[in-house]
């Protein structure tokens, strides 16, 4: 069964750098498509960026410009890196995975948990 | 604010079908797939409906989906008190190259 936990700080000052890593196991993180979405009582659900393991992803516009994502193969990890943060980044942030492999059409299957970002001084 | 427009509540009594509606536009809904989630109380979102009707193993047959147009709707039969959740349409945006969502439709079973 494929398990996806995010870590990171809870807590980030405005204007410093957002750093979440996601953990999957129970599964290879080869052959699937990764994405980073977040979640508030405002905005509801927004998708941010997808990865592929070979390096393929694409951004949500209105993030790109300060995201930064990586994979690390040998520890089954993806991670996100948002700069110059404001207090509108506060969210819950999960990591999820499409159902297909191979294909991304915004059909996700495994989710983590989700981790709460507060920005705030 | 959001992509796409869901109604911010919904309710229905038990046995009951509700539905639920999710309007968008040609450049998603019109030109994509839907897929639908369910979001219980400090859970992660679960898929529940996906490529507009089709659901993912374990998901009751109560649940169905559909497609007309630049809308879709998840219905809801039988209607059980676990079924009180929020629940979000997506779909994939062409210009965006990625999902959008729905705002969340609060389900309550009185």
């Amino acid at each position: 069964q494929v398990q996806l936990q995010e870590s990171g700080p809870g807590l980030v000052k405005p204007s410093e750098t957002l750093s979440l890593t996601c953990t999957v196991s129970g599964g290879s993180i080869s052959d699937y498509y990764w994405s980073w979405i977040r979640q508030t009582p405002g905005k509801g659900l927004e998708w941010i960026t997808y990865m592929y393991y070979n390096g393929g992803t694409n951004y949500n516009p209105s993030l790109k410009s300060r995201l930064t994502i990586s994979v690390d193969m040998s520890k089954n990890q993806f991670s996100l890196k948002l700069s110059s943060v404001t207090p509108a980044d506060t969210a819950v942030y999960h990591c999820a995975r499409e159902m297909t492999d191979g294909y991304t059409n915004g059909e996700f299957d495994h989710w983590g948990q989700g981790t709460l970002v507060t920005v705030s001084s | 604010q959001s992509v796409l427009t869901q109604p911010p509540s919904a309710s229905g009594t038990p046995g009951q079908r509700v539905t639920i509606s999710c309007s968008g536009s040609t450049s998603n809904i019109g030109s994509n797939t839907v897929n639908w989630y369910q979001q219980l109380p400090g859970t992660a979102p679960k898929l529940l409906i996906y490529s507009n009707s089709r659901r993912p193993p374990g998901v009751p047959d109560r649940f169905s989906g559909s497609k007309s147009g630049t809308s879709a709707s998840l219905a809801i039969s039988g209607l059980q008190s676990e079924d009180e959740a929020d629940y979000y349409c997506a779909a994939w945006h062409d210009s965006l190259n990625g999902p959008v969502f729905g705002g969340g439709t609060k389900l309550t079973v009185l």
